[in-house]
């Protein structure tokens, strides 16, 4: 099992270019997050998809768009990157359990960095 | 908008003492409290996760919850300098359209020889 896997690792976009953050899970399961991670801010979470089909915001869409191709991938697109979203994204999965409640399991992260 | 507070750190221990680490949230609907381990440049790691009020031992780590004070703490006994990293303390939330966490802003932990 690879779990949940994000590519590329890395990316340098020029303001206003356009780019797209793959993630896929082999777990089986039904919920997907996408979460951005910048110093001092701790986790935010961007988008997520409780089930496939469907896609909720979170607290920082502005900029962000998102699909839920099928149960194992979620993308997450910039259409338009500008510097304020130079971050860590992680992407995360998770299967709900016992009393209703998720354990959350991470991908590596995709370092991007917008000049 | 719901928040998790968490002291930033860092928390300097000596090697073999216990790391207490605290964390509060302010949903007090919240039902489930999960530690996550990030070590630099890494991603979260889930280490424990806890529902009831008390205490939940797992190792060397034990998750500590009260509901009536809305806090949860992680303790973390014979601390190793491999416990060296950021622990970030989430709270659920159940919504229509899913589970989703929140996350604290994490405390950095440094354990020295």
């Amino acid at each position: 099992n690879a779990g949940v896997t994000q590519t590329p690792k890395f990316q340098v976009l020029k303001t206003g270019q356009s780019m797209t953050l793959q993630c896929a899970q082999d777990m089986n399961h039904n919920s997907m997050y996408w979460y951005r991670q910048d110093p001092g801010m701790g986790l935010r979470l961007i988008y997520y998809s409780a089930s496939e089909g469907t896609t909720d915001k979170g607290e920082v869409p502005n900029g962000y768009n998102v699909s839920r191709l099928n149960k194992r991938e979620f993308s997450l697109r910039l259409e338009s990157a500008a510097p304020s979203q130079t971050s860590v994204y992680f992407c995360a999965s998770s299967e709900v359990g016992l009393w209703g409640t998720d354990t959350q399991y991470f991908g590596p992260g995709t370092r991007l960095t917008v000049l | 908008q719901k928040e998790v507070e968490q002291n930033s750190g860092p928390l300097s221990v000596p090697e073999g003492a216990i790391a207490s680490l605290n964390c509060t949230y302010s949903d007090r609907v919240s039902q489930s409290f999960f530690w996550y381990r990030q070590y630099s440049g890494k991603s979260p790691e889930l280490i424990m996760s806890i529902y009831s009020n008390g205490d939940k031992e797992d190792g060397r780590f034990t998750a500590q919850l009260n509901k009536a004070s809305q806090y949860v703490s992680l303790l973390i006994r014979d601390s190793q300098p491999s416990d060296s990293a950021t622990y970030l303390c989430a709270v659920n939330e159940v919504t229509g359209g899913g589970n989703k966490l929140t996350f604290g802003t994490g405390t950095q932990l440094k354990v020295e020889l």
